[in-house]
This record gives C-alpha cells, structure tokens and sequence, in this order.
C-alpha cells in the first residue's frame, strides 16, 4: 500500500532552470514533511522539511510548498545547478508509537550544463 | 568525524554464505536503523532499535538478524544470502525513536553472485 507517491521518477533541467519534486500522500495522520537528498555512493541527507501548520518554507534556493487540503507538497529548486544533480526523496512522518519515515520512491534529478 | 560510519563499503559473496554489515554511531543517539535501497534506489525500512531494544521489524525473511550490543552500533547479520539480497544497505540513527531527523551512513553494496 503506497502511502506517498513522488513525480517524477527523473527530471532533466538546465542550468538556471527551475527543478520541481512532486508529492502526495494519503493519510491525513501525517505531521512531518522532509525532503532528503541523496548524492551517488552517498546516504541520503536532510535537505529540508516543513510542518503543517505552514503553507511554504524556504532554505536559500530550496523551497517547500505545502498543500494541507490537496494531500501535496512539492520541492523546487531555484536556479538550479549541476551540483543539485542528485536523487531526492519526500518523506512523511507516521504519528504512532514508533515514529517511522515513510518514504516516496525518490526523483534523479540531472542539471544539464 | 565520521557521525555513522559502516563496515565493510563493499561486500561480494556468494549465494548461500552468511555475511555481517557493522554500524557506529558516534551523534549519542537513542536509535538507529537499518535500510535497503534496491537498484531502483526505493528505501525500504527493515529494523529499528531503541536503546538496543528492537521497536520496527519491517516484513523481512528471517535469515536477516540485527543485533545491537549497546546504542551506538546496530549490526546487521544475513544467513544464506540469496541473488535477491543483492542491494546497498543504509544504517542511519535518530536522537531518539520520535525524533524528526535521520543520518544516514555511506551504505554498504553487497552484491551476491
């Protein structure tokens, strides 16, 4: 049972282009929205991440728009660069007696040049 | 410096050996995990462990065990290796079960020949 779908498996966009993650999960139980982003032979690291109570946050050129009512929060990358080139993952946090990440399937991203 | 480090980067084996995965953590946290990410990079959660107590025992075949002998290592053992286990194994600790952040180690890739 797929709690959290991610759009788009891959994305391709030029340098200075805006890079946009799509996710949307299901159950309305979820208080913690991360993004983590992960670099080839690397684990996956926080980049940032967003509470309900709050429609967007921004972190430099990262940001986090969040749609309570639609079940979606989304990432975009502005002016990306070829060192944002990696894979991203939302992840929602499940509220119950183990707090446990559930994870989207994750977005290679590649910042062309 | 290293906040989770794993041994060993790398392990090649053969069908139906036992092989070990070791995790440290030096960041004084209260729990740590264990991951598998397949060639499709999804993230699977398998084990988590709070202060060496076992609280997340994701469906996972019992000839995979976790064994952590104070909080800052969890091991992960694996019996009879199969072609499907073949994959790159996260470690990854938390400053305690509720916490939002998770630090990953640098993973291990076992493959199985």
């Amino acid at each position: 049972q797929q709690q959290v779908k991610q759009s788009p498996q891959s994305l391709i966009v030029q340098k200075g282009g805006i890079s946009i993650i799509n996710c949307a999960y299901e159950n309305t139980a979820f208080d913690y929205f991360p993004w983590y982003q992960q670099f080839p032979g690397k684990g996956p690291a926080l980049l940032i991440a967003i509470r309900p109570d709050v429609s967007e946050k921004k972190e430099g050129r990262f940001t986090i728009s969040f749609n309570k009512s639609a079940k979606q929060f989304s990432l975009h990358i502005m002016d990306s660069q070829p060192g944002d080139s990696a894979t991203y993952f939302c992840a929602v946090l499940k509220m119950d007696s183990n707090y446990q990440l559930i994870w989207g399937a994750g977005t290679k991203l590649i910042i062309k040049p | 410096d290293t906040a989770v480090s794993q041994t060993p980067k790398y392990l090649v084996t053969q069908m139906g050996n036992d092989k070990s995965i070791k995790c440290e953590q030096n960041l004084g946290h209260d729990t740590m995990y264990w991951y598998k990410q397949d060639s499709k990079k999804f993230l699977k959660i398998m084990f988590s462990y709070n202060n060496k107590e076992l609280i997340i025992n994701e469906t996972v075949p019992n000839r995979f065990s976790p064994k952590s002998p104070d909080k800052a290592h969890l091991n992960l053992h694996i019996n009879s290796l199969e072609l499907g286990d073949s994959a790159v194994y996260f470690c990854a600790s938390s400053q305690t079960s509720a916490a939002n952040t998770q630090y990953f180690g640098p993973g291990t890739r076992l493959t199985v020949l």
